[in-house]
């Protein structure tokens, strides 16, 4: 079965630091790849996606993600977050011969202190 | 903008009551799901749809049904709710992977609790 680990569940960082999210999933072949943002009270929302190309991928608010293929891994990064960016991360994949299921970690909780 | 917009915020209800939790989008989108959401288990699908009156189960369809009449709607039945399906309820849509990329966008969300 497919999986999608999140290793860090709860993380609690200072403004200004630094902010690394992993995550890992369990498929081999062609992947898309996701991280969604879930801010208080807020529906689901897209951060950035890879499908080919660029290893590295920018998203919105500062946010980038490195895919990994050798590690199938997608791990998101910040290199100074801010208090508004206190909410839950989920990463989520997308196998590209399975049709249109996703599957999603479990998300991690990301509180930033100002 | 795509919009994906689910009946109710908040839904309060008795067990073994028959609970529809509706879901709307206006993009024209052909896939549409149900997702649960609960605390450390991160989302996980019931079931979805890829096109009008088909339907797939996901990963966990016990005690839900679905209903997809038009393809601006997707609604998830709990036949007889039950307290182990009190849960947030995400509805998503999208555009096949091969078309659109495949990227979900996300309600609000409905906050069921059953008593």
């Amino acid at each position: 079965a497919q999986s999608v680990s999140q290793h860090n569940h709860h993380v609690i960082l200072s403004e200004a630091a630094s902010l690394e999210l992993g995550c890992n999933y369990s498929y081999g072949g062609t992947v898309n790849l996701f991280w969604y943002v879930q801010y208080p009270g807020q529906h689901l929302q897209l951060l950035l996606k890879y499908f080919s190309g660029d290893p590295l991928v920018k998203g919105i608010k500062g946010f980038e993600a490195e895919f990994i293929k050798s590690k199938f891994s997608f791990n998101l990064r910040k290199p100074s977050v801010q208090w508004s960016d206190t909410a839950e991360y989920f990463c989520a994949v997308r196998p590209q011969n399975t049709g249109n299921q996703f599957y999603f970690g479990t998300g991690t909780s990301l509180t930033v202190i100002p | 903008d795509v919009k994906v917009t689910q009946s109710s915020r908040y839904l309060v209800k008795r067990t073994g009551e028959k609970v529809f939790l509706e879901c709307v989008q206006d993009m024209d989108h052909e896939n549409m799901f149900w997702y649960r959401q609960d605390p450390g288990l991160g989302l996980r699908l019931i079931y979805f749809s890829y096109d009008v009156k088909m339907k797939e189960k996901g990963d966990i369809p016990e005690g839900y049904s679905v209903s997809r009449e038009k393809k601006e709607r997707f609604s998830l039945i709990l036949e007889s709710a039950s307290t182990n399906q009190t849960s947030m309820y995400l509805c998503a849509s999208s555009r096949p992977g091969t078309s659109g990329r495949g990227e979900q966008y996300f309600g609000p969300g409905t906050r069921l609790t059953v008593t």
